[in-house]
């Protein structure tokens, strides 16, 4: 019964490799997110999807695709992986739409080591 | 632009109270919420001010002043369990959270 749940928790890789997160919620929400932890825990957001539109886009390199299948589920593929993209990733959700300020739910996060 | 500034690092004692502070700069801004973060976990919300005042929840309790950019988050009967990263985070129109780096909570016995 999980809320959040993302695969996988940790992705060890190299340098050059593409490699994807998937992320699934049974929230019934709108929107989900991707976020980007670094090691000085900064917290920041990437991507945003309200009913699989793409709504916020942060300044983030091209090599970062997200896709939205349906709006249950959103997926972040990464192209070239570099050593700075080493970081934990989170995916969230809330309720509502654009506009509207509600609590989002967290999942797990994925710790991704570039090597 | 937009900048959150809060404590990095407060220690506090078992059983005390403490204040953590976020003064915040925002565009757009549409209330501001806190978030709980243990270490190698994910966030979790703790509570969500729109208007100005003290909303309390509990042990935990945060206030907010719009007009001055301000917000505390009140923790009382500390818990060794406490012990987080607790993030300061004003969302604006487009449902976008900035997140501030934390204040990471130590509560000693």
């Amino acid at each position: 019964d999980t809320a959040v749940s993302q695969t996988p928790k940790y992705l060890v890789t190299q340098m050059g490799n593409d490699k994807s997160i998937k992320c699934e919620q049974n929230l019934g929400h709108d929107t989900m997110y991707w976020y980007k932890q670094d090691s000085k825990k900064f917290l920041k957001i990437m991507f945003s999807y309200n009913n699989k539109e793409l709504i916020i886009n942060e300044t983030v390199p091209n090599r970062f695709s997200p896709k939205s299948p349906d709006k249950a589920h959103l997926n972040l593929h990464i192209n070239s992986l570099e050593l700075g993209d080493s970081a934990v990733y989170f995916c969230a959700s809330s309720q509502g739409r654009t506009g509207l300020s509600y609590e989002q739910y967290f999942g797990p996060g994925t710790r991704l080591t570039v090597t | 632009g937009q900048n959150i500034d809060q404590p990095t690092e407060m220690t506090a004692t078992e059983g005390a109270i403490v204040q953590i502070n976020c003064t915040y700069q925002t565009s757009g801004f549409n209330g501001l919420f806190w978030y709980q973060q243990h270490a190698g976990e994910a966030p979790t919300f703790l509570s969500y001010n729109v208007l100005d005042g003290l909303e309390e929840k509990g042990r935990f309790s945060s206030f907010l002043s719009r007009s001055k950019g301000y917000s505390y988050l009140l923790l009382k009967e500390l818990q060794m369990k406490d012990s987080a990263s607790y993030l300061c985070a004003p969302g604006n129109q487009g449902g976008k959270l900035i997140f501030g780096q934390g204040t990471e909570l130590s509560v000693k016995p």
